[in-house]
Formats: C-alpha cells, sequence, structure tokens
C-alpha cells in the first residue's frame, strides 16, 4: 500500500525567505500532483509531474520530482502573504491519487 | 470547479440516521471519487468509480456505498451515520492521463457534513 509523507507539517516564514516542502512516498510512481488548498474551499492544481528529473514553476513556487528517489519537492521563493495555504502532494497509485497529510504555511509580514 | 456541484453543501444529521451525497458533473469524465477530508490525515479516498456501475473500495470504505447509474452522478451514502463520519467530503473528476492511470484531478466544492 502507498504512502505518502509531507514534512514539514506545519511553516510559519517571514515573508521574503525561501523554505521547502517535502514529499517522500513509499511505492514506485510516474506521477505526482501539488494542490493547494485555501481555508473553507477546494483544491486547486498547482503542478502535474510526470517523469524523473521534471521540474515545475509557476511564480515563486517550484515543483521538482526524483522518481528514484520516490521525492518530490516543493520550493518557495521569497515566500508573501498571499501565499499562505494548504499545501499537498499526492501520488498516482493505479487509478487512485494518494494524498500527504499537508503542509499549512503561514507566512508572516 | 470544472462542472462539478455537489449537494447538500452543508448537512447536520443525527447518529444512526441514513445520509446520501451527491455528485453531479457536466464534463463527461470517467473517473469519479469520493474523499473525507479531516485535520492531519489530509484527503483519504472513500470510493471511486472508473465507469457507470462500476466502483471499487478506497482506503477507508468501511461504512459508506456508492452508486453510479448515469455517468454524470456519483452518490455517496452513509448507512447509518456516526460521529466519526463527521467531515468534509470531496468529490473529484478525472479522464485517463498519458500511458497508465488517470490524469488530474478536479476536485467539488466540498459538503461540510456533521454527525450528532
Amino acid at each position: 500500500e502507498l504512502k505518502v509523507e509531507q514534512n514539514p507539517l506545519f511553516l510559519s516564514m517571514q515573508e521574503g525567505k525561501n523554505y521547502t516542502i517535502y514529499c517522500n512516498y513509499s511505492t514506485t510512481s510516474d506521477r505526482l500532483y501539488w494542490y493547494r488548498q485555501d481555508p473553507g474551499k477546494s483544491l486547486e492544481s498547482l503542478f502535474v509531474l510526470l517523469s524523473n528529473g521534471a521540474v515545475k514553476q509557476e511564480g515563486r513556487l517550484m515543483a521538482s520530482l526524483d522518481t528514484k528517489a520516490r521525492l518530490s519537492t516543493l520550493h518557495i521563493t521569497a515566500a508573501v502573504h498571499d501565499l499562505s495555504a494548504t499545501y499537498f502532494c499526492a501520488v498516482m497509485y493505479g487509478n487512485k491519487l494518494v494524498f500527504g497529510a499537508g503542509t499549512i504555511l503561514r507566512v508572516k509580514s | 470547479d470544472a462542472g462539478i456541484t455537489q449537494s447538500p453543501r452543508h448537512k447536520v444529521t443525527e447518529t444512526g440516521t441514513p445520509v446520501t451525497l451527491r455528485c453531479h458533473q457536466t464534463e463527461n469524465h470517467r473517473y469519479m471519487y469520493w474523499y473525507r477530508q479531516d485535520p492531519g490525515h489530509g484527503l483519504r479516498l472513500i470510493h471511486y468509480s472508473y465507469g457507470v456501475k462500476d466502483t471499487d473500495k478506497g482506503e477507508v470504505s468501511d461504512g459508506y456505498s456508492v452508486s453510479r447509474s448515469k455517468t454524470e452522478d456519483f452518490l455517496l451514502t452513509l448507512e447509518s451515520a456516526t460521529s466519526s463520519q463527521t467531515s468534509v467530503y470531496f468529490c473529484a473528476i478525472s479522464e485517463p492521463g498519458q500511458g497508465s492511470g488517470v490524469g488530474k484531478l478536479f476536485f467539488g466544492s466540498g459538503t461540510q457534513l456533521s454527525v450528532l
């Protein structure tokens, strides 16, 4: 059974700083997703990573995938308050998407 | 929300009563999913469907049943609601992705269910 672990589970950071969220998974998969969720809202897709070495960037967020290490990272550059949200990684397992527990990100000004 | 409607948006019910949540899509997507979201657990898969009348269990299926008689509708039923089923329920849809498996999931707005 696939296990997906995110860390940290809670991250409080100052505006302008950089930080990385890690997503480890236990079984081979060639597809990984990052989602964002604002409080009381649904999930919004951020990135789809389809192959080893894949890197995607959107604004201050950059996601990468290392399938050999079974690791994905979500790097935040020069954080701003608007990035405050919960971030989930999710790994494809057959026809199912298995989610990590989520990282609550709070950016303080 | 990619043509996905969940109903009701909020529901309060009593322990032991049956509850049905509905997910309706207008995208004609093949795959539909029900997840529950609880603090500290992320989203956990309850049941999913890969076609009309084709369903399968997820990791937390006990106490839940589903039905899909039409492509556009996926129903989640709690036969006898318990307080442990208080949660936010999300429906998601997807099409087959590149290669094997499914593509990106699109999520509905969620249903907040409280079982007292």
